[in-house]
Formats: C-alpha cells, sequence, structure tokens
C-alpha cells in the first residue's frame, strides 16, 4: 500500500473555474501537507494542515482534512492559467521526520 | 525571502564517477534532508540530518550515500560511485524545527543528476 496518493492524476479545467484534487493516506499522521512543483522545478509549499484541524484557508487555497476517511482535500478556486503545476500531497508523522509523498495531481489552467 | 538554493543547477557525470551536490538551506534552520524524484515518479526520502549526525534514513540511503555539513552553512550528499539509476532530480530542505512529523520542510530548486 502506498501513502498519499493523490487523485485525479490529470485534470484540465478553464481559467476561472475551481479545481480540487483529493489525497489519500494509509498511517496516522500529526499533519498533511499540500505542495506545487511547475514542470521540472522545485516544490512550493503551499500550505500544513495538522490532524487536529478539518480546514484551513490561504488566499485562493482551501483544504480540508478528514481523519476518520484519510483523506484529505485541495480545493484552488478561480484558478488561473499560471496554477499550472502538479499537486502533492505529503504525510508526515510519528516519530519520524520524512515527509511522503503521493504521486501528485498534474493541473492544467486552459487560458 | 530566505530560501533554500543548491548547486549545480543540473550535474552530468559518467557511471562509476563520485559527485556532491551542494546545498545551503536557510540560515536558521536546524534540520536538514535530501530527497530525490525520478523522472515521472513519486519524491522519495533519503535522509535526514540534525545536530551533525543522521537521524534517520530510507532504504534508497545505502553505503555509496553519505551526507556531511562541512561548515555553518553548506549541507552536502556524495554519492560515491554512481550508476544509472541515480539519473534523478535531487532536493534539499530545510526546517526550523522538526519538519515531517511537525512542521512545513522549505525545499530548494533541485540539482538534476544524469548519469551516463
Amino acid at each position: 500500500s502506498q501513502q498519499g496518493e493523490e487523485d485525479p492524476q490529470a485534470l484540465s479545467i478553464q481559467e476561472g473555474e475551481n479545481a480540487t484534487m483529493n489525497c489519500s493516506y494509509k498511517t496516522s499522521i500529526n499533519n498533511l501537507q499540500w505542495y506545487r512543483q511547475n514542470s521540472g522545478r522545485g516544490l512550493v509549499h503551499l500550505i500544513l494542515i495538522r490532524s487536529n484541524e478539518r480546514e484551513k484557508h490561504s488566499g485562493r487555497l482551501r483544504v480540508t482534512l478528514d481523519t476518520s476517511k484519510k483523506s484529505s482535500s485541495l480545493l484552488i478556486t478561480a484558478s488561473r492559467a499560471a496554477d499550472t503545476a502538479s499537486y502533492f500531497c505529503a504525510t508526515g508523522g510519528g516519530s519520524n521526520y520524512k515527509l511522503t509523498f503521493g504521486k501528485g495531481t498534474l493541473l492544467t489552467v486552459n487560458p | 525571502e530566505p530560501e533554500v538554493t543548491q548547486t549545480p543547477s543540473h550535474q552530468v557525470t559518467q557511471m562509476g564517477q563520485e559527485v556532491i551536490l551542494r546545498c545551503v538551506p536557510i540560515s536558521n534552520h536546524l534540520y536538514f534532508y535530501w530527497y530525490r524524484q525520478i523522472l515521472g515518479q513519486k519524491v522519495e526520502f533519503l535522509v535526514s540530518f540534525y545536530n551533525n549526525e543522521i537521524s534517520e534514513k530510507s532504504e534508497i540511503f545505502d553505503d555509496q550515500f553519505s551526507v556531511e555539513r562541512p561548515d555553518g552553512s553548506n549541507f552536502t550528499l556524495k554519492i560515491r560511485s554512481t550508476k544509472l539509476e541515480d539519473s534523478a532530480m535531487y532536493f534539499c530542505a530545510s526546517s526550523a524545527t522538526p519538519g515531517g512529523a511537525y512542521n512545513e520542510q522549505f525545499f530548494g530548486p533541485g540539482t538534476r543528476l544524469t548519469v551516463l
């Protein structure tokens, strides 16, 4: 089984529409984080939600976390062409330091 | 805004050669990490480093790999004898407090390693 599986694998929308990406995980976590990666570039931290939080907002981003279902969603409202990127969820938990990443969702926002 | 930097941005090497990838973490951060991403695959954890020692490592991080903080600012990843399968993007990350379990990690832009 794999920690941090996003769906859909790819999402194509028009500028101005909302984009929703989902992430499921297997083990217990302390937090879940979302990162963005533009093609061939580094990872940009977007938002962190802790296991005792259910929802968090940052600008046009809204993240939810359901620990009973071991799932999270990332909503980007009023998308822009510049939002085109891969989006990854990453989980941290237990006594370790590492983040465990999912395979990511490739979001394409068409102008 | 402070950021993690990595050099070089692209490294090409011959199989069997040693490579050193360099990172300058954010200056007041204490925890340092290396991850890699093989083309088209997940970002994978390699190693975390705190207080001049490895705090955690993955199965990928075998004897061919080593990390060092040679001075107060640099954090390096050495691959002793590169293999074709080491070709990947290598990301350095740092955090002020234990990342992963508690807080966000800040990533550098990556070094693309190509082993021929």
